[in-house]
């Protein structure tokens, strides 16, 4: 069964430091796809970034990288140079080959401070 | 603008009273689906569209129906509100690629009390 693990419920950082989001992953299928997303206090939820099981290359996207450690099953997101705007719950989810299904881990509330 | 959309964006009913939140979709994606967001509990899924005419369940099923008689449109239909159906609901959209690289597009949520 998938499941994913965000274990950090808050972080804080200061702005222009870099901070990293952790999560963890479980499934038995070799091919997965991770995402991440992100929910400001306005309550939408935007795309941030994609890694697949395959690539080859860590996700960049921007100040968005995604560190893929596929051996450890995780898949920590990076924000380089944080904003205040940056401050927002941030999501973990993956979806496995096959399935239709998202699975969302539980996220993590970032808080920049100027 | 490429956007999915969900109306209303906040509603307050009373336990019993049937309601619809709509949902509609202008990317001509094939796959769509709604969560629920409960604090502490992260987005569940409860149903799932992968083309008109075709919907199944997700996770948490119960006290929700959905219909797809057009690819744009999914509304979300609870027939007879409860007070643990008071939640943020998010209506998402994809491409319905095969593999695991199809990303889903949230539309910007409907806050629902159900008193």
């Amino acid at each position: 069964a998938q499941k994913i693990t965000q274990t950090q419920p808050g972080m804080f950082v200061q702005e222009k430091e870099a901070v990293t989001l952790d999560c963890t992953y479980d499934t038995s299928d070799p091919s997965y796809g991770l995402f991440w997303y992100k929910q400001p206090s306005s309550g939408e939820m935007i795309f941030l970034i994609y890694q697949g099981s395959y690539d080859q290359q860590n996700a960049t996207e921007g100040r968005y990288s995604l560190n893929f450690q596929k051996a450890r099953k995780s898949a920590n997101l990076v924000i380089s140079a944080s904003q205040l705007g940056d401050s927002a719950m941030y999501f973990c989810a993956m979806r496995e080959y096959g399935s239709e299904k998202l699975v969302f881990g539980k996220g993590t509330k970032l808080t920049v401070n100027p | 603008e490429a956007q999915v959309t969900q109306n209303p964006r906040y509603l307050i009913t009373v336990t019993g009273k049937k309601l619809t939140v709509t949902c509609s979709q202008n990317m001509n994606h094939e796959y769509m689906s709604w969560y629920r967001q409960d604090p502490g509990l992260g987005l569940r899924q409860i149903y799932y569209s992968m083309n008109v005419e075709v919907t199944d369940k997700g996770d948490v099923p119960e006290g929700y129906k959905v219909s797809r008689k057009e690819k744009r449109n999914f509304p979300l239909i609870l027939e007879s509100p409860s007070p643990n159906q008071t939640s943020l609901y998010f209506c998402a959209s994809s491409q319905g690629l095969a593999g695991v690289s199809d990303t889903q597009y949230f539309g910007p949520g409907t806050r629902l009390t159900v008193l």
